[in-house]
C-alpha cells in the first residue's frame, strides 16, 4: 500500500486566497483525521471522519476552515480566506478502525505558507 | 480528560550510548499509549504501542518502551543510539474509558532527539 497520500506537499499563497489541501487515506481505512502542526501549539486534531461522515469538528479553528469527505478515498481541507496565522504543516491520517487500540497512519503533510 | 507530557524538549546522546525519551500521562481510566517518530519534512511514523499485557513493549528500529502504571510513565528507550535516530519523537495517549471524540489521541509536545557521532 502506498500509505496516506497528501497533496500538495508545499503550498505558498497570499492572504485572502482560498487554499485546498487533499488527502487520500489508506484503502480500507474507515477513519480519517486532519491535524495541524505548529511550533506554538504542537499537533492539534482539527476534524475526523468515520465512513465519510464528520464526527467531531470541534478542533476546527474557525468558520474559514471546512473539510469534506465525498467518498472513502478522498478528503479535502479548505481554508477560505487564508490568513498568515494559518501557516502550518497540515497532516492527514487514517486508521482501520476508530477503536482504542487502533494505530493512526500519517501522510507526509502539506506545508502551508500564507504571505 | 486525558493529557500527556514530554518534559524534555531536547535530548542529546552520543552514538552507541543508550537513549531515553520521557513521557508521562494522565487519564481517568487505563491508558493506551503510543510513540511516533517524525523525521524532517516527513509525517509521523508509528513506532510502538502499549495496549495491555507485558509492560515492556518492543517496536520498530530497535526501540522499546516501558509502561509504568505507578509512575504513569511510558518512556521510550533504545540500548544503543544511532545517528539516524535523530528525529522528533511524540508520545500519545488515549483513555480507555473515553467515548466519542474523546477517544481520539492526545499528543505530547514532542522531544527532539539528537544523536551525536
Amino acid at each position: 500500500d502506498a500509505g496516506v497520500i497528501q497533496s500538495p506537499r508545499h503550498e505558498v499563497t497570499e492572504m485572502g486566497q482560498e487554499v485546498t489541501l487533499r488527502c487520500k487515506p489508506i484503502s480500507g481505512h474507515d477513519y480519517l483525521f486532519w491535524y495541524r502542526q505548529t511550533m506554538m501549539r504542537g499537533l492539534e486534531l482539527l476534524i475526523y471522519f468515520n465512513n465519510n461522515v464528520p464526527i467531531d469538528d470541534s478542533g476546527m479553528p474557525e468558520d474559514r476552515f471546512s473539510a469534506k469527505m465525498p467518498n472513502a478515498s478522498f478528503s479535502t481541507l479548505k481554508i477560505q480566506p487564508s490568513e498568515p496565522r494559518d501557516s502550518a504543516v497540515y497532516f492527514c491520517a487514517s486508521s482501520l478502525l476508530g477503536g482504542f487500540t487502533d494505530t493512526q497512519y500519517f501522510g507526509p503533510g502539506t506545508r502551508l505558507t500564507v504571505l | 480528560a486525558q493529557s500527556v507530557a514530554q518534559p524534555e524538549d531536547q535530548v542529546n546522546v552520543a552514538e552507541g550510548n543508550p537513549l531515553t525519551v520521557k513521557c508521562t500521562y494522565s487519564v481517568s481510566g487505563n491508558p493506551y499509549l503510543f510513540w511516533y517518530v517524525q523525521y524532517p519534512n516527513r509525517g509521523l511514523q508509528f513506532l510502538l504501542k502499549y495496549i495491555t499485557g507485558d509492560n515492556l513493549v518492543k517496536g520498530s528500529y530497535g526501540f522499546e518502551a516501558e509502561f509504568n502504571k505507578s509512575q504513569t510513565s511510558f518512556h521510550l528507550k533504545k540500548p544503543s543510539a544511532l545517528v539516524s535516530d535523530s528525529a522528533l519523537y511524540f508520545c500519545a495517549v488515549r483513555d480507555r474509558i473515553s467515548s466519542g471524540s474523546a477517544r481520539q489521541l492526545t499528543f505530547g509536545s514532542g522531544t527532539q532527539l539528537t544523536v551525536l557521532p
